[in-house]
């Protein structure tokens, strides 16, 4: 068990819909990031928070966001959902924000987009 | 840019054969290199990492080392298990502007007969 806490684990929605995934990070850590594995694309970076804030950006889409709460659980909201936006979606989370540090993975959230 | 190129899989061994899982990169500036696993229907699990050029990392009988002259980090194990069955990624991250993502290679799928 990493500490990082992803809610729902299954996701099964229509296209056109919109739904949010909940991520709480291990006590501590500072920095939430969220990632999308699907069978076409891997294993791929969206966005990453900071204390609150946006720190970077990755291959997210514009129908995406994201945000960080001041207790520091995090949420990715997927809106107008396509066939394509089915996948894994890990949140991750470390102590920082850069450096070294060591990122730990929730067990993700299935989306299923029907 | 970064990238991240590890082997083909998927690879079948059995039990107590010698495992090697060849991963090399590319990347600006001086990364930090990972092994995550993935267990069937789990998240990832960070396995090892080096966070510098001849460090070597190891956990549960699994190796690397950080290799800068040949870009690389193989993962390497002298006797698997049927339990070591999963899909391994490499990957690297880079600090860039105060913020630190991960890049992953595509996953190496390996099986374990008894």
């Amino acid at each position: 068990d990493s500490g990082v806490t992803q809610t729902p684990k299954h996701l099964i929605t229509a296209t056109g819909q919109r739904v949010t995934l909940r991520c709480s990070p291990r006590s501590g850590d500072l920095s939430v990031y969220w990632y999308q594995q699907s069978l076409d694309q891997g294993l791929q970076f969206l966005i990453q928070y900071y204390n609150g804030e946006e720190r970077a950006k990755g291959n997210i889409l514009e129908r995406f966001s994201a945000q960080q709460f001041p207790d520091l659980h995090s949420e990715l909201n997927l809106s107008s959902l396509e066939l394509g936006d089915s996948a894994l979606y890990f949140c991750a989370s470390s102590v920082q924000a850069g450096g070294t540090d060591t990122q730990y993975f929730g067990p993700g959230t299935r989306l299923t987009v029907l | 840019g970064n990238s991240v190129t590890q082997m083909e899989g998927p690879v079948t061994l059995s039990e107590e054969a010698f495992l090697t899982i060849n991963c090399t990169y590319t990347a600006t500036g001086y990364p930090s290199l990972f092994w995550y696993v993935q267990y069937p229907g789990e998240g990832l699990q960070l396995l090892l990492k080096a966070t510098k050029a001849d460090d070597k990392g190891s956990n549960k009988g699994f190796e690397a080392t950080y290799r800068k002259e040949t870009t690389s980090f193989h993962l390497e194990k002298g006797s698997v298990q049927v339990s070591d069955s999963a899909v391994y990624f490499c990957a690297l991250s880079v600090s860039q502007g105060g913020s630190e993502k991960l890049v992953f290679g595509k996953g190496t799928k390996l099986t374990v007969n008894p």
